[in-house]
């Protein structure tokens, strides 16, 4: 089946700087890739969408100056969490979209990204 | 405005009994629907898609119907297990090229 990866699984940051995400599909390409935000016990919220070789599209109220995203390759994209802040702490996962032959949108998730701002 | 909904309480069942999560729809015509599984601190792991003509999907001991008439989806698992211990999470998409809209997830606790 369809792996996706994420690096690194935990990261603590101090107040200011700057954190990147990587997500990577393994075994297919993936020129659409989701990122979305989870806060505990709560459900998925889309940020932003990111398309291979072009501009991200970032949902209503994600500041795209602060959530830099860039998908430069099929099987990458990245996350950049730019001057963090406690109120950045949370679960972020990506998720690569295979259309397959039916064109139904099935998303394969990675694992997740804990962020913790110090 | 679009909204999709599953029972926020958890869901506490005997093992060997089956589980049954709803998730219901408002505002939306979907294509298609899917279940999704999450363990704590996990990404969320695909588990079964419907389609809007499709009136039932199985795949070993799970089992969806849709009903597009009351905008209802119902996920069976049969036989369960303690490790079927976890948060489901239904998402409907339109067509290809669009995204999936998740709700907010049940929680299920089979207890040996």
């Amino acid at each position: 089946g369809a792996v996706v990866s994420q690096h690194p699984s935990r990261v603590i940051c101090k107040s200011g700087t700057s954190v990147k995400i990587e997500c990577r599909s393994l075994d297919f390409q993936a020129t659409t890739m989701f990122w979305y935000r989870q806060f505990p016990k709560k459900s998925l919220m889309l940020m932003a969408t990111s398309n291979e070789g072009s501009k991200a599209t970032y949902e209503q109220g994600v500041e795209k100056d602060k959530f830099l995203i860039n998908h430069a390759s099929l099987t990458l994209s990245t996350l950049t969490v730019t001057s963090a802040h406690p109120e950045d702490s949370s679960f972020y996962i990506c998720s690569a979209r295979d259309l397959g032959s039916s064109g139904a949108d099935t998303q394969y998730f990675g694992p997740g990204t804990r962020l913790t701002v110090l | 405005s679009q909204k999709i909904e599953q029972n926020s309480e958890a869901l506490n069942i005997q093992e060997g009994k089956t589980a049954t999560l709803t998730c219901n729809y408002t505002n939306y015509s979907p294509a298609y629907l899917q279940w999704y599984r999450q363990d704590p601190g996990r990404g969320p792991v695909f588990l079964l898609l419907i389609r809007e003509n499709e009136k039932e999907k199985r795949k070993e001991r799970l089992k969806v119907t849709f009903d597009t008439t009351l905008k209802q989806s119902l996920f069976h698992i049969t036989a369960s297990q303690p490790a079927d211990s976890a948060t489901y999470l239904c998402a409907l998409g339109r067509n290809a090229g669009n995204m999936l809209t998740f709700g907010g997830g049940t929680r299920l606790m089979v207890k040996p």
